[in-house]
């Protein structure tokens, strides 16, 4: 199962808005509403910030939204904030049942 | 709180085996899967397998098939990933997820802070 593609890095200035995107097949992206975006800080576990493509677990902030369309899904951070600055995976069931994540992006917040 | 706690660093030679627990708490221990993910030094994530805590079954990425053994403990809610013939390219922190509760079913709500595996001779 290889790796889902994500851009290395994205950057945006603080209050602007950025979209990372995650581009997979149809045996896991595209076949799916399985997609979750997972947040990570250096030296700490990720933490999710959307499941099922578009959903916010509770405390997770209205500016992060995400959606799909074919076989991409993409998250979208708006009224960037310097704590955005980390590192984002997405992630996709498949039909092997099991599950795959994507390379990752380096946001940067300038 | 729910939380996953995961044991500390371990050091192994090459060709060794290594075991990383993972203990739950805050919620009912067989009512959620648990996954496995690791990290290799300033690379991304990789997901390593699954185990149901209620019926032990598994279900492991194809690259680790025959080298991982997921088990779990349902006296003190722990589980366990067993990795053999290590290599140095399975250097990395290792960390166990929890299935999501509720509607977060196919995601990890809930991460372990991650147990740091370096394999060197």
């Amino acid at each position: 199962q290889s790796a889902l593609t994500q851009p290395a890095s994205v950057s945006g200035s603080l209050g602007q808005s950025i979209t990372i995107s995650c581009t997979g097949t149809s045996s896991d992206v595209g076949g799916y509403n399985y997609v979750s975006w997972y947040q990570q800080h250096p030296g700490k576990a990720p933490k999710l910030m959307i499941y099922d493509v578009s959903n916010r677990p509770s405390g997770v902030s209205n500016r992060f939204s995400g959606s799909k369309s074919g076989n991409t899904a993409s998250l979208t951070i708006s009224g960037l904030q310097a704590e955005d600055e980390a590192d984002y995976y997405c992630s996709s069931y498949t039909s092997s049942s099991t599950y795959v994540f994507g390379t990752g992006t380096k946001v940067t917040v300038l | 709180q729910v939380q996953l706690v995961q044991s500390g660093a371990e050091v192994k030679k090459p060709g060794a085996s290594v075991k990383v627990s993972c203990k739950a708490s805050g919620y009912t221990f067989t009512s959620n899967y648990i996954y496995w993910v690791r990290q290799a030094p300033g690379q991304g994530l990789e997901w390593m397998g699954i185990i149901n805590p209620s019926g032990d079954s598994t279900n492991y990425a194809q690259k680790f098939q025959g080298r991982v053994t997921m088990t779990r403990d349902t006296s003190t809610s722990t589980v366990y990933m067993e990795l053999s013939s290590l290599r140095s390219e399975d250097t990395a922190v290792y960390y166990c997820a929890r299935e999501g509760a509720g509607d977060i079913g196919y995601a990890f709500d809930i991460w372990g802070q991650g147990t740091m595996v370096t394999v060197s001779s």
